[in-house]
């Protein structure tokens, strides 16, 4: 069983403030790692999708970094808004992809005014 | 371009029933993913299809099943329902260019299990 650990669980976070928050999952047999961001009553978006050790992407004011041979990733935001508020969810996948998409439990972030 | 869509959006079975949900893609997407949420397990996979065949597993009993359709609108079946099958049922399409496609999700179905 693939074990994929988010940190923190929550964050509260002051409007303007910049955050971040990690994706730690297993060193071997990386294939890639998903980013997602799911809003309350919505489906979840996916942000990005990395694929190679050191890789960084970035969408408006969030982005993101890979680390496969320490097996983290960091997700970044910029200057907080109301509408970041959402549960943010990483999911690896390993070579082959037989097991799918393996999603942490989230990092839900709320922004406050 | 009409997003990922699932029927019904809630449903509300006792135990031991069958029950069957359905989920159509994204037109031109060929792959559909299915995922059961809970609360305390989170976002976990229940298997792939993609043209027509299951590509991927996950980690569920038999009495879960699904299929998947030319048009690849799939569905999914759960049957001898038990209390722990109450989730949040999510389907997600891609283009099918294996797992590292970016997968676009439905709204769910909310099952409830009495």
């Amino acid at each position: 069983i693939l074990n994929v650990e988010q940190s923190p669980q929550s964050l509260h976070v002051q409007e303007g403030d910049s955050t971040n928050f990690t994706c730690s999952f297993p060193s071997s047999n990386f294939y890639a790692l998903h980013w997602y961001r799911w809003e309350t009553a919505k489906s979840p978006e996916a942000l990005f999708v990395m694929t190679l050790n050191g890789d960084e992407k970035k969408k408006g004011r969030i982005s993101a970094t890979l680390n496969t041979k320490e097996g983290y990733s960091y997700l970044y935001i910029k200057g907080s808004q109301p509408e970041d508020s959402a549960t943010y969810l990483c999911a690896f996948i390993s070579g082959g992809g037989a097991d799918g998409l393996t999603f942490g439990k989230g990092t839900h972030l709320i922004i406050q005014p | 371009k009409a997003g990922v869509t699932q029927t019904p959006r809630y449903l509300i079975k006792t135990r031991g029933q069958q029950v069957t949900l359905s989920c159509s893609p994204i037109s031109g997407h060929r792959s559909v993913s299915w995922y059961q949420q809970t609360p305390g397990q989170g976002l976990q996979f229940l298997f792939e299809y993609f043209s027509e065949t299951q590509r991927n597993k996950g980690n569920f009993p038999g009495r879960f099943s699904g299929r998947q359709f030319s048009n690849s609108r799939s569905e999914m079946n759960v049957s001898t329902l038990e209390l722990g099958d109450s989730a949040l049922y999510l389907c997600a399409s891609s283009l099918g260019q294996g797992p590292s496609g970016e997968q676009f999700f439905g709204p769910g179905t909310r099952l409830t299990v009495l």
